[in-house]
């Protein structure tokens, strides 16, 4: 499959450590690419690689993965980070295709 | 700092062709990145289009590749895309960003890491 799920919501307490999964078969080959995205703006990467920020993202982002399931954890979650998380990567079948998860809205209580 | 900034019409009629360009600007086209369209439609996810080398050479979703072109002109450091026959399922905010492709050990690492503000085109009559 060159699909990507995502759990379409999940909600946190301020302060507390939420994970969020993206499942796919392509993710046994590849990393998984994590990206925020606010109303209104452009995506922006926080996670790449195996457990890389670019400049600029706090370090309270982490992502971890296992088998066909990859992770982004954020350890004491903060109001800004409420937002839209989508997970990329490409398809493993060869078709050159990329693929999104359908993204998982964060909600900070 | 790369910076991208796609430029084009905001209204495109039903059966028409929708044309947008992304200007690269603080590093080269040139470089050895691919470059994507991906677009969003409102309240919806984010959905790849496709993407070009410097080479000439592109990857289209196959959803879309019936309908999609993406170019290069490495002389004016830009890439376009044009997609046709468009109807009002193809309204949505369109990206361009730079993709970016790597190896560590026995894992492929794949991502966007410059991404344009976003242009949102409608179709419309």
């Amino acid at each position: 499959s060159s699909e990507l799920t995502q759990d379409p919501a999940v909600s946190v307490a301020l302060g507390q450590t939420v994970r969020i999964t993206c499942q796919g078969d392509s993710l046994r080959s590849y990393y998984a690419s994590w990206y925020q995205q606010k109303p209104g703006q452009a995506p922006v990467l926080v996670i790449y690689g195996k457990n890389n920020r670019p400049s600029g993202i706090p370090d309270r982002f982490s992502g971890s993965s296992s088998g066909n399931t990859a992770s982004l954890t954020i350890t004491g979650a903060q109001a800004e980070d409420e937002a839209d998380y989508y997970c990329n990567s490409r398809d493993s079948s060869g078709n050159h295709r990329v693929v999104f998860g359908g993204g998982t809205k964060l909600t900070v209580l | 700092q790369v910076q991208l900034q796609e430029s084009g019409p905001g209204l495109v009629k039903p059966s028409g062709t929708l044309s947008l360009t992304c200007a690269v600007s603080g590093g080269s086209i040139s470089s050895s990145n691919w470059w994507s369209w991906v677009r969003q439609p409102p309240g919806k996810g984010l959905e790849w289009i496709g993407e070009i080398y410097h080479s000439g050479s592109t990857n289209y979703n196959p959803s879309l590749k019936s309908r999609v072109t993406i170019s290069v002109d490495k002389s004016k450091n830009q890439f376009s895309l044009k997609l046709s026959s468009v109807t009002a399922a193809d309204t949505a905010v369109y990206y361009c960003a730079r993709d970016t492709y790597g190896r560590v050990e026995q894992w492929l690492e794949y991502y966007f890491d410059y991404w344009g503000q976003g242009t949102l085109v409608t179709v419309s009559s």
